[in-house]
């Protein structure tokens, strides 16, 4: 079964509005990563955050970690219409040379110019 | 810098007629290296991974075989496709020392 599950599963904002997306877990985990992906296009690492780590910025992404509540979220601040992508989270829960991801349906983000 | 690629970008195919996708990487040895599945709508589906030449893990069963002849080239097979086939196929590789995956640009298989 899936690992991660995103929410909501579509978002739609007007140009210049931050935007929340959500990322829930169900076991432990070494890290939580976060990808785009543009329509009919690859999937592009965004940002990754460890398990002892609670929040990471970058550029105007911010992500949060609580591992007890086996929850990540996503924030883009002033969006752009270029941010109209899907986001997928995607759980590292390690295991001897597997190095498997596991990855969420995605939430789509529709920014509106 | 690392690349990777695939091809073809796109494939139309008629039920029962063989497969074969090819991805390779560049700028990187020994990589892991992985084949997705993507349903319209929906996430990534682990199809298999490799971690070696000849070494392949496949995640679920299915009409799908995946090889790996050479250290940077990862190909997807199926002897006869099934309607249920269809989908985005994404190939991804991971370096040794670090966890984030770089995906390729993706091969859109409808079969009809």
């Amino acid at each position: 079964s899936q690992q991660g599950e995103e929410d909501p599963q579509a978002l739609s904002i007007q140009e210049g509005e931050n935007a929340t997306m959500n990322c829930s877990y169900k076991t432990s985990i070494n890290n939580l990563q976060w990808y785009r992906q543009n329509s009919g296009r690859g999937l592009v690492h965004l940002i990754l955050i460890r398990s002892n780590e609670r929040e990471k910025h970058s550029g105007r992404l911010r992500v949060t970690l609580d591992t007890s509540k086996k929850s990540s979220s996503l924030l883009i601040t002033a969006s752009r219409a270029a941010d109209t992508a899907s986001y997928f989270c995607a759980t590292d829960a390690g295991g001897a040379g597997s190095y498997q991801l596991t990855f969420g349906k995605g939430t789509k983000l529709s920014v509106i110019p | 810098s690392q690349t990777i690629h695939q091809w073809p970008a796109t494939l139309v195919q008629p039920v029962g007629s063989p497969l074969s996708l090819e991805c390779t990487v560049e700028g990187t040895s020994n990589p892991n290296l992985y084949w997705y599945r993507q349903a319209a709508g929906r996430g990534l589906q682990l199809l298999f991974y490799s971690v070696g030449i000849g070494q392949i893990s496949s995640e679920v069963p299915q009409n799908l075989s995946a090889s790996r002849p050479q250290d940077r080239q990862f190909i997807l097979s199926s002897k006869k496709l099934l309607l249920s086939d269809s989908g985005f196929y994404l190939c991804a590789w991971r370096g040794r020392r670090v966890n984030e995956q770089y995906f390729g640009p993706g091969t859109r298989l409808t079969v009809t």
